[in-house]
């Protein structure tokens, strides 16, 4: 199993431009989430689903769009990125049973 | 609103000492408690978690933690620390009762010296 999987690893955005942040897990899990990483800050839930066909904001979904495609996978838009958006994006997933959840390796995103 | 605090933002021990590292949490009842590891360029993966029953849960990697409801505390440790454990810990609790927000302190990150 590749547990959660995350594209690109690495991107470099100019002002204004837009890309989607991909994420797949292969665990059967109902719920997703995505998160954004700065110094200090810990984790800061953007947007999460909670199943299939569901999506809900979390505490900073300003500027973010999310698309839960099917059970596997939940994709993050930045429409038009602004520098204030530079920070490492991290996907997790939950199964239905626990709280816990699971994290890919990240996607660090820089905005010039 | 929930929230957790993880006081020390970087702790450098030796190689073979313990470990002591601080988690306190503010909620009005007991939430699932978690810790997390972080190594750099890495994703989180979880140490351990505590949900009910015997406050002192064990975890991979030869941690601990032990849960102080008087205390509101949830304190992550390990009694002789090596290399590899250099890495940023993160402490995180979640709502009882299906909901599926979990809030995340702030981090630790441990240096280990030789």
């Amino acid at each position: 199993n590749a547990g959660v999987t995350q594209t690109p690893k690495f991107q470099v955005l100019k002002t204004g431009q837009s890309m989607t942040l991909q994420c797949a897990q292969d665990m059967n899990h109902n719920s997703m989430y995505w998160y954004r990483q700065d110094p200090g800050m810990g984790l800061r839930l953007i947007y999460y689903s909670a199943s299939e066909g569901t999506t809900d904001k979390g505490e900073v979904p300003n500027g973010y769009n999310v698309s839960r495609l099917n059970k596997r996978e939940f994709s993050l838009r930045l429409e038009s990125a602004a520098p204030s958006q530079t920070s490492v994006y991290f996907c997790a997933s939950r199964g239905q049973s626990a709280y816990e959840q699971y994290f890919g390796p990240g996607t660090r995103l820089t905005v010039t | 609103a929930q929230s957790v605090t993880q006081p020390d933002i970087h702790i450098t021990v030796s190689e073979g000492a313990s470990l002591e590292l601080r988690c306190n949490y503010s909620y009005g009842a007991t939430p699932y408690l978690f810790w997390y590891v972080q190594s750099p360029g890495q994703g989180l993966q979880l140490l351990l978690k505590y949900f009910s029953g015997d406050t002192l849960v064990q975890g991979i990697k030869g941690f601990e933690a032990e849960f102080k409801r008087s205390q509101s505390s949830f304190n992550l440790r390990k009694p002789s620390v090596h290399w590899s454990d250099a890495a940023e810990y993160f402490c995180a609790v979640a709502l009882l009762g299906g909901y599926q927000k979990v809030t995340f302190g702030t981090g630790t990150k441990l240096q280990v010296i030789p």
